[in-house]
């Protein structure tokens, strides 16, 4: 599976939008764009996913480049409690659920 | 109650205790996990159970013995942890183990501490 890379840390002020890049320069034409987050000391929570459209949902939005070899998670309107580590997971549809491999994330702390 | 239930939120115990952690799922998933989070690592897969089968052992060492006597509960048995054991174990289930769409929906996790 594709890896990926993304920012350590990022900052967004409270109400405005939280833009979080993720690179995967080698992804795969079969490999989907995962993203979850964990909170403190919680368990991971599933955002959303993509092949190749962008994508929407309650939680956000996540928009692929044409050439899949990065994408961006967009929450629209960040509130405090969108404080966590964000992942960013490329995984083929050849893996069982256990090919979801968690880095090391981006760290967003969204402030007053 | 929906969702993925851990008990307990937290525990402590000794070198040469033995306990067990208990996941239960209400969300009619077949797939079920057990991940390990140490400070500061990223997750670290530790088993996974299709259909109450153990389909995976990611190299855990035999303190930790896994148990899901149906699709509904995940368990993990300790005994004669090391204090390097010492992290968040977290549970997992997934409608299967297959791809498809599949999400994954984490518990709260349990906080292990051994002294």
């Amino acid at each position: 599976d594709a890896k990926t890379t993304q920012p350590t840390s990022m900052d967004c002020a409270e109400g405005r939008a939280a833009n979080l890049p993720c690179n995967h320069s080698t992804i795969s034409g079969n490999e989907y764009v995962y993203w979850y987050r964990q909170i403190h000391s919680q368990g991971p929570q599933y955002i959303i996913h993509g092949l190749k459209n962008n994508e929407t949902n309650e939680m956000a939005s996540l928009i692929i480049t044409e050439d899949r070899k990065s994408s961006t998670l967009i929450l629209p309107h960040a509130t405090l409690r969108d404080t966590a580590v964000y992942y960013c997971i490329v995984m083929g549809s050849q893996g069982g659920s256990e090919k979801l491999v968690f880095g090391k994330g981006t760290k967003l702390t969204v402030n007053p | 109650e929906t969702g993925v239930t851990q008990t307990p939120r937290h525990l402590v115990m000794g070198m040469t205790n033995k306990k067990s952690l208990k996941c239960e799922q209400h969300l009619g998933h077949n797939a079920m996990y057990w991940y390990k989070q140490s400070a500061k690592k990223p997750l670290e897969l530790m088993f996974v159970y299709s259909l109450e089968e153990r389909v995976e052992n990611n190299s855990v060492p035999s303190r930790f013995s896994p148990e899901c006597p149906n699709s509904s509960h995940l368990f993990l048995h300790l005994h004669t942890l090391q204090p390097e054991d010492s992290a968040l174990y977290l549970c997992a289930s997934s409608q299967d183990r297959g791809f498809g769409a599949n999400v994954l929906t984490f518990g709260a996790g349990s906080r292990l501490t051994v002294l």
